[in-house]
């Protein structure tokens, strides 16, 4: 079986400074693995993605993700928040079932001015 | 042009009702998604369509019916719901999916707001 693990329920930083949302994750096999964003009452925003390659995979808004295989992490991050980016943040991975997505609980990120 | 759009935003309906939620795009995906979500949790995926088949129904109650008319529309057909139907439903798209496999990311609509009174 395969599973995301968002360890913090809530992830508050003030403006300006560094964000890092974490996520663990376990399944068989190479992991794909998705990051999301979704503002209040609206639907998941793709963000990025790691399939192979490069650790460091760059995406939407100056978000960035580090994936790490010893770790079996694919933490989000970014160099300097803004109070726009408060949102509910999901990381996703598809394992080994075709393009279904395992979705992590959900972080919420609160930036404040 | 990397939209899904979504009718209604909002529905109410009672527990007696049919009513469809309307799910459309326009980038030449083949696979599209219904997913179920609760406030402040993850969506819960309910229906997969593969190239306008449907390939996973994720054990969802029959009073849920979904339906892909062409490859761009995909319908959700709903009767008899129960108040804890209450949620936002999502539809989604991506270019491959389901079965078929592929590791494409997702596009989500805005999604609609179901209440069931």
């Amino acid at each position: 079986a395969q599973s995301v693990a968002q360890p913090e329920d809530q992830v508050n930083v003030a403006e300006g400074n560094p964000l890092t949302v974490k996520c663990t994750y376990s399944v068989s096999g190479n992991p794909y693995l998705f990051w999301y964003v979704q503002y209040p009452n609206r639907g998941l925003q793709f963000l990025l993605k790691y399939i192979t390659g490069d650790n460091l995979v760059k995406g939407s808004y100056g978000f960035e993700a580090e994936f790490n295989k010893s770790q079996t992490s694919f933490h989000l991050k970014k160099p300097s928040a803004l109070v726009s980016d408060s949102a509910l943040y999901f990381c996703a991975l598809i394992g080994n079932a075709g393009n279904m997505l395992t979705f992590g609980g959900g972080t919420r990120l609160m930036v404040k001015p | 042009d990397t939209e899904v759009t979504q009718t209604p935003k909002h529905l109410v309906m009672g527990m007696t009702n049919k009513k469809s939620l309307k799910c459309e795009q326009h980038m030449g995906h083949r696979a599209m998604y219904w997913y179920k979500q609760k406030a402040k949790k993850p969506p819960e995926l309910m229906f997969v369509y593969s190239y306008e088949k449907l390939s996973i129904n994720e054990s969802v109650p029959s009073r849920f019916s979904p339906e892909c008319p062409n490859s761009s529309l995909l319908n959700l057909h709903l009767h008899a719901l129960q108040p804890e139907d209450s949620a936002l439903y999502l539809c989604a798209s991506s270019q491959e999916g389901g079965e078929s496999g592929g590791f494409y990311e997702q596009y989500f609509g805005p999604g609609t707001r179901l209440t069931v009174t």
